[in-house]
């Protein structure tokens, strides 16, 4: 199993629509877990971190599911600058202090006028 | 903006050459990283340094080397690059338990 899977894509979406991605992870002792978005020639920019109750950032709202070893990112009412690829993140270090992250290859979205 | 820098931004090199990327930061942070991304692949680590003179090798380490001998800079090294090199290399700090991005080098192996 991968260590950080993430749906293939790409996500080609019009505006105002909702989207999810979703992640899973191996390492059942994960401790710590993000979203990051890139834009392309563009370096990964954090979009937030994922807590085990859940968080929401306006419309962007992420869910940690520790059980299944599943993070969701929701995004609704999209826009045309969400257009990116997003990265699942997870810190696989047991202890939670090493902070060495595993990345997801990502998946690419689109959204179109 | 975390106040991360890396040079060259750009850089095009031949086989068997040696070659020095540089990752500069200013806010004084502890842990620094090296990544590599690749089509096909999510950034994987290359090396890190949880102080100065202290680093680690991450999941590719081979063919690359690093120093830290300063705080604000972290440097990684091609002893002899090979094609298999070329890639996009970030560098990044921790703040807060979240990782912060320099903007890249894309280096070419020719």
């Amino acid at each position: 199993r991968k260590e950080v899977e993430q749906d293939p894509g790409p996500f080609n979406v019009p505006e105002g629509a909702t989207v999810a991605f979703n992640c899973t992870y191996s390492n059942s002792a994960s401790q710590s877990f993000f979203w990051y978005r890139q834009d392309c020639r563009k370096e990964p920019k954090l979009l937030m971190s994922v807590y085990s109750s859940g968080n929401e950032d306006g419309r962007f709202t992420a869910q940690l599911n520790r059980a299944s070893q599943y993070i969701s990112l929701l995004i609704r009412d999209s826009k045309l600058s969400d257009s990116a690829t997003y990265l699942c993140v997870v810190n696989m270090e047991s202890g939670g202090s090493n902070y060495k992250l595993t990345f997801g290859k990502g998946t690419l979205l689109t959204v179109n006028p | 903006d975390a106040g991360i820098t890396q040079s060259p931004r750009h850089k095009v090199t031949e086989t068997g050459t040696p070659v020095t990327l540089r990752c500069h930061q200013t806010e004084n942070h502890r842990y620094m990283y090296w990544y590599r991304q690749d089509p096909g692949h999510g950034l994987r680590l290359i090396h890190y340094s949880y102080g100065v003179k202290d680093t680690d090798k991450g999941e590719v380490s081979d063919g690359y080397s690093v120093s830290r001998s300063k705080t604000e800079d972290f440097l990684l090294t091609l002893e002899s690059a090979t094609s298999s090199q070329t890639s996009v290399y970030f560098c990044a700090i921790s703040a807060r338990n979240e990782q912060y991005f320099g903007p890249g080098t894309r280096l070419t192996v020719t």
